[in-house]
């Protein structure tokens, strides 16, 4: 167990819908990390934030958004979505450099119908 | 473009055969090297890391090389035992940025 939780373990919906995934960091990390998780693309890096500012950017959609809240919790936004959406969705946590552990929560699996 | 390339992408052994997974990265510049280990439905667990200021770094059964000369760094665990059967991702920092990682190798230890 990383300490790091993901609710929901999944999600099925519909093409045009909006979710929001949620991602609790392990006790005293102040980075969450968003990844997206798919068969053709592999893990790739969405957005990082720091103790409720986003410090970096990787290949995140405009349709997706982000935030991290004052207890450190972060959520993931996706809108207008798409067949090509369904992945899984890992967060991690850690601290303010990419070269200090990460650690990956279980993931949320998405399905859009 | 910045990438990390993975080899190979599946990797059967025997249990108690060694195992050995390479990766190469595109910028010199990289530092971190960290190795991931997927289990099926799981989130990736880091296994072992490397920095650039050395050139190997061990941990029991596993064993991690890097040569920055050569832009390549691989993963070699001894001893193989059924549970190493898994998915295994090196990843990189390239551009002074995030995280890359790399395909992903599939591992199967047949007992």
């Amino acid at each position: 167990d990383s300490g790091v939780t993901q609710t929901p373990k999944h999600l099925i919906t519909a093409t045009g819908q909006r979710v929001t995934l949620r991602c609790s960091p392990r006790s005293g990390d102040l980075s969450v990390y968003w990844y997206q998780q798919s068969l053709d693309q592999g893990l790739q890096f969405l957005i990082q934030y720091y103790n409720g500012e986003e410090r970096a950017k990787g290949n995140i959609l405009e349709r997706f958004s982000a935030q991290q809240f004052p207890d450190l919790h972060s959520e993931l936004n996706l809108s207008s979505l798409e067949l090509g959406d369904s992945a899984l969705y890992f967060c991690a946590s850690g601290g303010y450099d990419s070269t200090d552990t990460q650690y990956f929560g279980p993931g949320t699996r998405l399905t859009v119908l | 473009g910045e990438n990390v390339e993975q080899h190979p992408s599946t990797l059967s052994v025997q249990e108690g055969d060694s195992a050995v997974i390479k990766c190469t990265y595109s910028d010199s510049a990289s530092n971190y090297f960290p190795w991931y280990k997927q289990e099926l439905g799981k989130g990736p667990q880091l296994i072992i890391d490397i920095r650039s200021n050395v050139g190997e770094k061990k941990d029991q059964r596993i064993a991690v090389t890097l040569n920055k000369t050569a832009k390549h760094f691989s993963l070699h665990i001894t001893e193989t035992q059924p549970e190493d059967s898994a998915v295994y991702f090196c990843a990189a920092i390239l551009g002074y940025s995030t995280l890359t990682f790399g395909k992903g190798t599939m591992l199967l230890v047949s007992p």
